[in-house]
């Protein structure tokens, strides 16, 4: 099945940077997610987008569904240690969701 | 609380013993879904199953069976384990449509020798 194109597959930066990552597809999509995977755990949702053209935030995060419908991105402002861990796009169309491979950010204090 | 609880964690087993990880959610949900978590291919659907007695085929389903006998569990059973099965499982519930975030289990990370 079609998997989503995500970058940077990781990213090392300073505490207080600015982070942005994207997903790319060929396939239209209904919906787009961001999730986080911290260390042994399982992916948390962190924001879920429905319309494209949509910008929505949460705290320091904002993501954005693309126009086309085939892409999305996520920045993090003011990135802090507790920032670190592996963030997923997932792009759904019914019940029927993709996951990108994941961006892995890690934040040096 | 709201979530999806798996068991085990973690589990090695050796190649061909039959085993089952079993998945439960308390939300009511009727779609439910397995994924593996393999380096730098992310998650890939197992099986899903968008209500009791429903279940279908996801990207990787070979070696694989799933059940759905009641709305609340979802076990992923290997019936002969082989070592390219290790790897990290995961469990998602959702409401159906639209708007169907997927919460997730913590994980079980399985190892075949």
């Amino acid at each position: 099945g079609q998997q989503l194109n995500q970058s940077p597959q990781s990213m090392f930066i300073q505490e207080g940077e600015d982070v942005s990552m994207n997903c790319t597809s060929s396939s239209i999509f209904n919906t787009w997610l961001w999730y986080k995977q911290d260390p042994g755990e399982g992916p948390v949702l962190l924001i879920a987008l429905y319309k494209a053209g949509e910008l929505t935030s949460n705290g320091r995060l904002t993501a954005q569904f693309g126009i086309t419908r085939k892409d999305s991105f996520l920045n993090i402002s003011a990135s802090i240690p507790s920032d670190v861990g592996i963030y997923f796009c997932a792009g759904q169309v019914n019940n029927d969701m993709r996951f990108g491979a994941g961006t892995r950010l890690t934040v040096k204090p | 609380e709201a979530q999806v609880t798996q068991n085990p964690r973690y589990l090695i087993t050796v190649t061909g013993k039959k085993l089952t990880v079993t998945c439960s959610q308390n939300m009511n949900h009727e779609y439910m879904s397995w994924y593996r978590q393999d380096p730098g291919l992310g998650l890939r659907q197992i099986y899903y199953s968008m209500n009791v007695e429903v279940t279908d085929k996801g990207d990787v389903p070979e070696g694989y069976k799933v059940s759905r006998k009641e709305k609340r569990n979802f076990p992923l059973i290997l019936e002969s384990p082989s070592p390219n099965q290790t790897s990290l499982y995961f469990c998602a519930s959702s409401f159906r449509g639209q708007r169907a975030e997927a919460f997730f289990g913590q994980g079980t990370r399985l190892t075949v020798v």
